[in-house]
Parts: structure tokens; sequence; C-alpha cells
């Protein structure tokens, strides 16, 4: 594609409902990163694949955050029993395996907790 | 402890004028420094970006400014517009590995 997309753009969610975020990297990109960006601030990295590998999840801020890439190609971002404090946008990231440093992102997901 | 310090918070600048934003960084094993630059409602885009083994980068009216010994590095935006108007976010990475990103700057460009 494009670029990287993510659905849904926006998702109300009551406290205690989980949530599911969907990330489409660029085609081809083996790596995919997500990122937590509060109002305000920069993002802040949670879980990085490559390919189907999850290598780093040291981010990821409780057990309630689990994240997949079955694939190697779109991941999904899922949180369980959503809190008021997972309020935030959450974006992807993905980076090719040449100019792999280079991070391209999505427009995010805003995620509003109610 | 946060690994990458930015200032100011935000900006205010003339047309035509410069615009300097600074950050400083803790892990001297950081390699790769990117610029960002985020619209409301859009994710952070890619402007610029420099290895420590390089003391400037320039790409049109953008500059990275890099003093490995300081362990700092700056945007320098030449003529600026009001189009440049946005958030900007300086990063760090090691080993193409995940990205630490400064609070960022809140440039304004006046007409």
């Amino acid at each position: 594609g494009a670029g990287v997309s993510q659905s849904p753009r926006y998702k109300v969610a009551k406290r205690g409902q989980d949530v599911a975020l969907r990330c489409d990297p660029i085609s081809g990109h083996v790596s995919l990163f997500w990122y937590q960006q509060a109002l305000g601030q920069g993002p802040e990295f949670l879980t990085y694949f490559q390919n189907e590998a999850q290598l780093d999840k040291s981010g990821l801020p409780s057990d309630r955050f689990f994240a997949e890439r079955p694939e190697g190609s779109v991941s999904t971002l899922k949180i369980q029993r959503t809190q008021q404090e997972d309020s935030a946008v959450y974006l992807c990231a993905s980076s090719s395996g040449t100019l792999k440093e280079t991070q391209y992102f999505g427009p995010g997901t805003r995620l509003l907790v109610l | 402890q946060q690994q990458v310090k930015q200032s100011p918070q935000s900006l205010i600048v003339q047309k035509g004028g410069i615009s300097i934003i600074n950050c400083a960084y803790e892990n001297t094993a950081f390699d790769y420094f990117p610029w960002y630059q985020q619209f409301p409602g859009k994710g952070p885009a890619l402007l610029i970006a420099i290895r420590p083994d390089v003391s400037e980068k320039k790409e049109g009216r953008f500059t990275i400014s890099f003093n490995k010994s300081a362990k700092q590095f700056s945007l320098h935006i030449m003529d600026s517009q009001p189009g440049d108007s946005a958030t900007y976010f300086c990063a760090a990475s090691f080993n193409a590995g995940k990205s630490t990103f400064g609070d960022g700057t809140t440039l304004t460009v006046k007409p």
C-alpha cells in the first residue's frame, strides 16, 4: 500500500471493555512497532515485531495489553478490560529491511475510555 | 530516567526567521537520530535524520547539527514558513530498534 494504515481511527470504549486496534504496515516491511502517545507527549514504545516474531514487548504497560502479528504483515494490538488511563493515541510504524532505521508511521488510533 | 530531553516546549518565530530546537540524550549506544514533524490528527512524519559519525546534515531548509561529545543534537529550520507550524519530535534509536522520543516542541510561525 501507499503507507501505513490503522483502523479504527477513533474508538470510544466503556471502562472494562476489550478493544482491538489494527495496523496494516507498508507492504514488504519486516519490522513493525507499536507506540502509545498521550496528549501533549512524545510517542512511547510498546512492542516490536520482526516478521511474525515479537522481539521486544518491554513497553507494554500491563498484562492487559497484548499484540500479535501472526503472518508477519497485519498486526493487532488488543487491550483487555480497558481503564481510563489507557486513553491515548496508539501509533503503528513499520520499517523495511534495507533502510531499516527509518520508521514510517500510520495516522494512529485515538482511544477514549469512558 | 528520561533518555531524550527536548527543548523548548514551545516556540514562536516570525515568517522568514530561523527555528532552533534542541535535544540531549543519555545513552551513548544510540546510533540513529531522526526528527519527526507531526500535524494534529496525523502520525509523525520523518523530516531528517543523522548518524553519529556526521556532525551536520542539511536537506533543503532543514539542518541537523550533531555534537557527539556533548550528547546533543539540534534541528534548524531556515526561512521558517507558516506551513511549518507543527509539533516537532526528536528521537534516538539503537540498531534499528525502538525509538525513544523527546516530549515535543510546538512551533508556531507567524505570518
